[in-house]
This record gives C-alpha cells, sequence and structure tokens, in this order.
C-alpha cells in the first residue's frame, strides 16, 4: 500500500525547533519530488516546501524561508522538515505530500494523515 | 508569488451540476490539480493536472480550462461530495519551482 506516515508535532514555545519526519512505503520514493504543506486551524492549504527526488533542489514560499529547512534520505524513504525560530503563525497540521509525475502541473497525489504543531507559550 | 482565487462558498442541490473556479496567471502556464477535503481528513487528489480522475473518484468529477481558469465540475452532485475543495498550480515566477493554492470553496449540497 501506497503510504506517507508523518510524525514529530506537538507543542513547542515561540522561538523553538521541532523536526518533522514522515516515512514513505509502497512506492519508490526516490522517483518522487516530495511536499510538506500545511493547513493552521480553519484556514486552507499552504504549501510550504518541496525537494528534487535527488535532493538537490529545494524551494521554500516566503513566509518560511531561512527558517526551515526540508530534507530527504532516500536511503531510508524518509522526508523531514527542521523548523526553527518558530511563530504562532506556524501552528497548523502539517501534511506530506507526494507529487505525482504531471507535466507542467504539480499534482500531489498521496498525502499523509498529518501532524499537528502548536506553537504556544 | 502567484496567487490563485477561488471563491469562498458554493452550493448545489442535490443531484444538480456545478462548477467551482480557479483563477490565476499561473494557470495560463501550467495545469490545475484539484483536491477534496473533508472534516477532520487529509486532502485527497480528484482531478489531476491532465484532468484526469485518480483511481476511486467518481467520473461525475471532470476538470476543465480556459485561459487563466480552471474549472472543477460535478455532474449530479451527491451528499458525499459536501467538502472543501482546493486548487493548486505551480508558482510561475521565474525559476522558482514553488506551489500555489487557491484559497478553497466550500461546497455544500442542499
Amino acid at each position: 500500500e501506497v503510504q506517507l506516515v508523518e510524525s514529530g508535532g506537538g507543542l513547542v514555545q515561540p522561538g523553538g525547533s521541532l523536526r518533522l519526519s514522515c516515512a514513505a512505503s509502497g512506492f519508490t520514493f526516490s522517483n518522487y519530488w516530495m511536499n510538506w504543506v500545511r493547513q493552521a486551524p480553519g484556514k486552507g492549504l499552504e504549501w510550504v516546501a518541496n525537494i528534487k527526488k535527488d535532493g538537490s533542489e529545494k524551494y521554500y514560499v516566503a513566509s518560511v524561508r531561512g527558517r526551515f529547512a526540508i530534507s530527504r534520505d532516500n536511503a531510508k524513504n524518509s522526508l523531514y522538515l527542521q523548523m526553527n525560530s518558530l511563530t504562532a503563525d506556524d501552528t497548523a497540521v502539517y501534511y506530506c505530500a507526494r507529487e505525482g509525475v504531471v507535466v507542467a502541473a504539480t499534482t500531489f497525489d498521496i498525502w499523509g494523515q498529518g501532524t499537528m504543531v502548536t506553537v504556544s507559550s | 508569488s502567484s496567487e490563485l482565487t477561488q471563491d469562498p462558498a458554493v452550493s448545489v442541490a442535490l443531484g444538480q451540476t456545478v462548477r467551482i473556479t480557479c483563477q490565476g496567471d499561473s494557470l495560463r502556464s501550467y495545469y490545475a490539480s484539484w483536491y477534496q477535503q473533508k472534516p477532520g481528513q487529509a486532502p485527497r487528489l480528484v482531478i489531476d493536472g491532465k484532468n484526469n480522475r485518480p483511481s476511486g473518484i467518481p467520473d461525475r468529477f471532470s476538470g476543465s480550462s480556459s485561459g487563466n481558469t480552471a474549472s472543477l465540475t460535478i455532474t449530479g452532485a451527491q451528499a458525499e461530495d459536501e467538502a472543501d475543495y482546493y486548487c493548486n498550480s505551480r508558482d510561475s515566477s521565474g525559476s522558482y519551482l514553488g506551489v500555489v493554492f487557491g484559497g478553497g470553496t466550500k461546497l455544500t449540497v442542499l
């Protein structure tokens, strides 16, 4: 079964750090771009970051650039998101998502169940 | 960065047809994909960038596009289609390969 399972969420104080993980199974992880998408409580989806198949290219939404770092370990079929200098605005459910191979499109064909990050004192 | 605009809310009578739209400059260069999200659940792909339906998505869901507008059409809406719907596409700002989502449309089936 093709599956993504996130972990690592929790409660963190403002200014703190957290590392999210996403374990992939059921497909050849190294063949796909991977993404993090978040959703603040009661709000819409916001793309956070993506990473190329071999990890050589990474892109971020402006609001997290310089604070968050996406990475992957293809040997472990795992995706990561290191989050530093967290603020209340980063409070959200964080999803990892696989980007399917559709030319000229960004189709997220597999999603994890999400992990909640709460930034609060 | 690019933006995608969706109507915040749309309603449809049971069994009728509804179209949800997504507008943005990036759609002149890139295809939109569509996602359904029900309360407490992760999003689910319903239409990919080539307007194809993944396995398990009913054929009442279809996609189309024209110019800077992409559309998701549900023909014969069912009660279980009540959900939030989001579009996304590539962010077309230069060599930056980011992604942008629309703000979402809450579909109510009456």
